[in-house]
């Protein structure tokens, strides 16, 4: 049973299309993120959110929206792709800090590929 | 700036040697790392923390060090078997709810 899962693994995509990664843990934990990968395996949080509510948002472009209908899913939808984009995304989630949790778990990626 | 750094990009062991991975840190208010492992097409994975009152930290095979003094951790893994081949990264605990993460060291296991 998986504890972080995204959809979908893999997604190529025209450069000025708009697309959603969906994210969804089953682990009860609070808080959930978007971590960003490049090319050079360099991880760069994206967001945060806890409880529903927007905790971090790390300078993310504006055609980059969040969206947590609940605090087991956190979705990621992108406006207008440009090639930059092209990165693995990972969703995290981890225990509420505030309440002495540590340490994510992630999701297994979305390859997402602006040609 | 914020930054966790790592020395070696690739570290090339001999299974069944020991292996050691290094990272720097930059904050010396950072009271907490954690070690991951990332397989090929898969998500980072905890392996190992540590809390800044601790030197030394044991699991099975690894073992994480911190040097406060000069802002450095290593991970320790015992016994290097082909399954290590990964990438490792440390990150440091930035705020209540962000963690910055290194650039990564590649493990290759050599039969």
């Amino acid at each position: 049973d998986t504890a972080v899962s995204q959809t979908p693994k893999y997604l190529v995509t025209q450069m000025g299309n708009d697309k959603s990664i969906k994210c969804e843990q089953n682990l009860g934990h609070d808080t959930m993120y978007w971590y960003k990968q490049d090319s050079k395996k360099f991880l760069k949080i994206m967001f945060s959110y806890n409880n529903k509510e927007l905790i971090i948002n790390e300078t993310v472009p504006n055609r980059f929206s969040p969206k947590s209908p609940d605090k087991a899913h956190l979705n990621l939808h992108i406006n207008s792709l440009e090639l930059g984009d092209s990165a693995v995304y990972f969703c995290a989630s981890s225990q509420d800090p505030n309440r002495g949790g540590d340490g994510y778990t992630f999701g297994s990626g979305t390859r997402l590929t602006v040609v | 700036g914020e930054s966790v750094g790592l020395h070696l990009p690739t570290l090339s062991v001999q299974e069944g040697d020991n292996s050691i991975i290094n990272c720097a840190y930059s904050n010396s208010a950072s009271d907490y790392f954690i070690w991951y492992k990332q397989e090929s097409g898969k998500g980072p994975q905890f392996i190992i923390d540590i809390r800044s009152n601790m030197d030394k930290r044991q699991g099975q095979r690894v073992t994480v060090l911190l040097n406060k003094t000069v802002k450095h951790l290593s991970l320790q893994i015992a016994a290097t078997q082909p399954g290590d081949s990964a990438v490792y990264f440390c990150a440091e605990k930035a705020g209540t709810y962000k963690y910055i993460f290194g650039t990564g060291t590649r493990l290759k296991v050599l039969a």
